[in-house]
């Protein structure tokens, strides 16, 4: 079972931050929350992952609740590529068996 | 840096034939995975390959799926025989740990299967 849950769907109009969230209030201390999104017909691509702090790279910016039991991508200037399902996962930092283990995902669409 | 090369990229056959499917992780990744996914799913994990050692194949069905990656390299997944509910697209992966903690996976395009 997949240990983060995430809204089914969402819709973003063009030029417009889009607000991805995801909620893993089971993380535990040693685990990373990792960000990958699938456009139609690819395989599912790497975004950002975070361990406690926020983080930004060229693609995105990850914000992760104190607590750690949630987190938000943010996609600063959503633009109709960024149309794809996106998925948070957790795993572990090292170490130990992992299963990745993707849900379904939130299907996001840019719109114009 | 090449990506991670899979073929064929689309089969068709009919149900109780076998199909084999090809991956070739990015050079240097000692880390091998292989998943399934299913139209409106998430992958989902068949096996784990740790150079050419089975890490995880605990969600493997071991009754009619088979993988090996015999030199650490390139990685083979065979279906014998297909059922109906095996149509999905097989996507590999591969990754390299950079170090004691993270590291991402890299996908390759798939190969969708449709078992008619």
């Amino acid at each position: 079972d997949a240990k983060t849950t995430q809204p089914t769907s969402m819709d973003c109009a063009e030029g417009r931050a889009a607000n991805l969230p995801c909620n893993h209030s089971t993380i535990s201390g040693n685990e990373y929350v990792y960000w990958y999104r699938q456009i139609h017909s690819q395989g599912p691509q790497y975004i950002i992952h975070g361990l406690k702090n926020n983080e930004t790279n060229e693609m995105a910016s990850l914000i992760i609740t104190e607590d750690r039991k949630s987190s938000t991508l943010i996609l600063p200037h959503a633009t109709l590529r960024d149309t794809a399902v996106y998925y948070c996962i957790v795993r572990p930092i090292s170490g130990g068996s992992y299963i990745p283990t993707f849900g379904r995902g939130t299907s996001l669409i840019v719109h114009p | 840096e090449a990506g991670v090369a899979q073929s064929p990229r689309y089969k068709i056959i009919e149900k109780r034939q076998s199909v084999a499917f090809w991956c070739n992780p990015i050079s240097g990744h000692a880390t091998l995975y292989w998943y399934q996914q299913i139209l409106g799913q998430g992958p989902k994990l068949l096996i784990q390959f740790q150079n050419n050692g089975v890490v995880d194949d605990s969600q493997l069905p071991k009754d009619r799926f088979s993988a090996e990656r015999l030199k650490g390299v390139d990685s083979t997944l065979k279906i014998q025989p297909a059922k109906l509910e095996d149509s999905a697209v097989y996507l590999c992966a591969s990754s390299f740990p950079q170090g004691a903690s993270d590291y991402e996976q890299y996908f390759g395009p798939g190969t969708r299967l449709t078992v008619t």
